[in-house]
């Protein structure tokens, strides 16, 4: 079955730029996400790729899509203190996304 | 985005009671909802998915008779949770998609005492 994986814990400095990466199995997939999890809450849409682009970039935030590893990244420029949260990668073939196990960030002074 | 609204955002209840989460699709119509668990430093574990107007798909290992889904209408789905146990106690998420994307409700703590 589909398998999404994704590292649990990231630690950066505030003003660093963070990368978070993710890696699946399903070669059909057709769009990857990226939602991000505040404590207590639901999960935000924050950007997605169609899996024929490999690069798309949004305000601070750049996808970067390697289809042939099957790897896919987002970057955060200059993370602050309200970029802490659960960052979640997901890919969807059908309309069901299937989700990795989140990345905590963690941004410190 | 569109807006998925989820109530309560958290409840508690006894053991053995049953609880009812709404999920409320705002601004669109939303033809089929999901419904999520999300365990500790876990991923979201789908557990349904309902169609407005028919019985809900449930994923392998989940109790269609104790996690009772009604999709009564294109903004609306519900969750009961049905004599409720503390192994229940979790973070419930509901999903709702639109013709293009899936949106998510905010979540609903859930503890069973």
């Amino acid at each position: 079955g589909e398998d999404v994986e994704q590292s649990l814990f990231l630690s950066v400095r505030e003003g660093d730029s963070s990368v978070i990466n993710c890696t699946y199995t399903d070669s059909s997939s057709t769009y990857l996400y990226w939602y991000k999890q505040e404590p207590g809450a639901g999960l935000q849409l924050l950007t997605y790729i169609f899996s024929n682009m490999d690069m798309k970039q949004d305000q601070r935030l750049t996808v970067l899509l390697n289809k042939k590893d099957k790897h896919l990244s987002l970057r955060i420029a200059d993370t602050q203190t309200g970029d802490s949260a659960i960052y979640f990668c997901a890919e969807k073939t059908g309309y069901i996304p299937t989700f990795g196990r989140g990345t905590s960030l963690i941004v410190h002074p | 985005g569109a807006v998925v609204s989820q109530h309560p955002s958290w409840v508690i209840c006894k053991s053995g009671t049953s609880v009812k989460i709404e999920c409320r699709s705002l601004d669109f119509q939303a033809t089929t909802m999901f419904w999520y668990r999300q365990f500790p430093k876990q991923s979201l574990m789908l557990m349904a998915t309902s169609n407005e107007g028919s019985k809900a798909t449930y994923e392998q290992g989940v109790e269609k008779d104790k996690f009772l889904i009604n999709h009564a209408s294109l903004t609306l789905s519900t969750l009961t949770v049905t004599s409720a146990h503390p192994e229940d106690s979790s973070f419930y998420i509901c999903s709702a998609r639109d013709p293009g994307e899936a949106f998510f409700g905010q979540g609903t703590r859930l503890t069973v005492v």
